[in-house]
């Protein structure tokens, strides 16, 4: 059981390029977030899914996309890279617990470091 | 919309030495609140978490945290750290109705541990 696992765990890009970021999570898990973290600034939700084919913006979506067509993955595209989205890139994953509660905890996984040039 | 306040950004205490790390958040219904932390270079692990029950939570590593539903808190503690409790943690906050993918996050607060 490998968890939460995202790479590359570390890319430079050239703005303009644009570049997908793998995450993937063996846990069967319904729901899964991606979040940015900035210097002083904590997590920011960028994209959510709470199933296969289903996604929806979180805070900070402009520039990015999602897609889910699996369970298990759930790619974050870049694209046309700007040198403001050089940030560390957390993917989570969490289980619903069900009859519509959502209780339960996110599990993240190692991260994305990814520089803008 | 909701939002999550830690007081301080970065706190350096001497081995042995108590700590608090306050957290408060915004949001007026009932919430679920969790800390995190990240050691140097480490993924975001969960410390403890509380969702209802006993305001009193115990999580790892000797760590505990109080829910003041009246004062909106839920702030860290530790009687006695150590060296290795050097990382960064973060407080947040999630609305039964927004779902667990939808964490809302403080902006962290760094912890220095001097031998």
């Amino acid at each position: 059981n490998a968890g939460v696992t995202q790479t590359p765990k570390f890319q430079v890009l050239k703005t303009g390029q644009s570049m997908t970021l793998q995450c993937a999570q063996d846990m069967n898990h319904e729901y899964m977030s991606w979040y940015r973290q900035d210097p002083g600034m904590g997590l920011r939700l960028i994209h959510y899914s709470v199933g296969a084919g289903i996604t929806d913006q979180g805070e900070v979506p402009n520039g990015y996309n999602v897609s889910r067509s699996t369970t298990e993955d759930f790619p974050l595209r870049l694209l046309s890279a700007a040198p403001s989205q050089t940030s560390v890139y957390f993917c989570a994953s969490s289980y619903s617990g069900g009859g519509g509660r959502t209780t339960d905890t996110q599990y993240f996984g190692p991260g994305t470091r990814l520089t803008v040039l | 919309a909701q939002s999550v306040s830690q007081h301080n950004h970065h706190v350096i205490l001497s081995e042995a030495a108590s700590l608090e790390l306050g957290c408060n958040y915004s949001y007026g219904g009932t919430v679920n609140l969790f800390w995190y932390v990240q050691y140097p270079g480490q993924h975001l692990q969960l410390l403890l978490k509380y969702f209802s029950g006993d305001p009193l939570v115990k999580g790892i590593k000797g760590f505990e945290a109080e829910f003041i539903k009246s004062k909106f808190s839920f702030n860290l503690r530790k009687p006695s750290v150590q060296w290795s409790d050097t990382a960064e943690y973060f407080c947040a906050v999630n609305a039964p109705g927004a779902g667990s993918y939808q964490l809302t996050f403080g902006k962290g607060t760094k912890l220095s541990v001097i031998p």
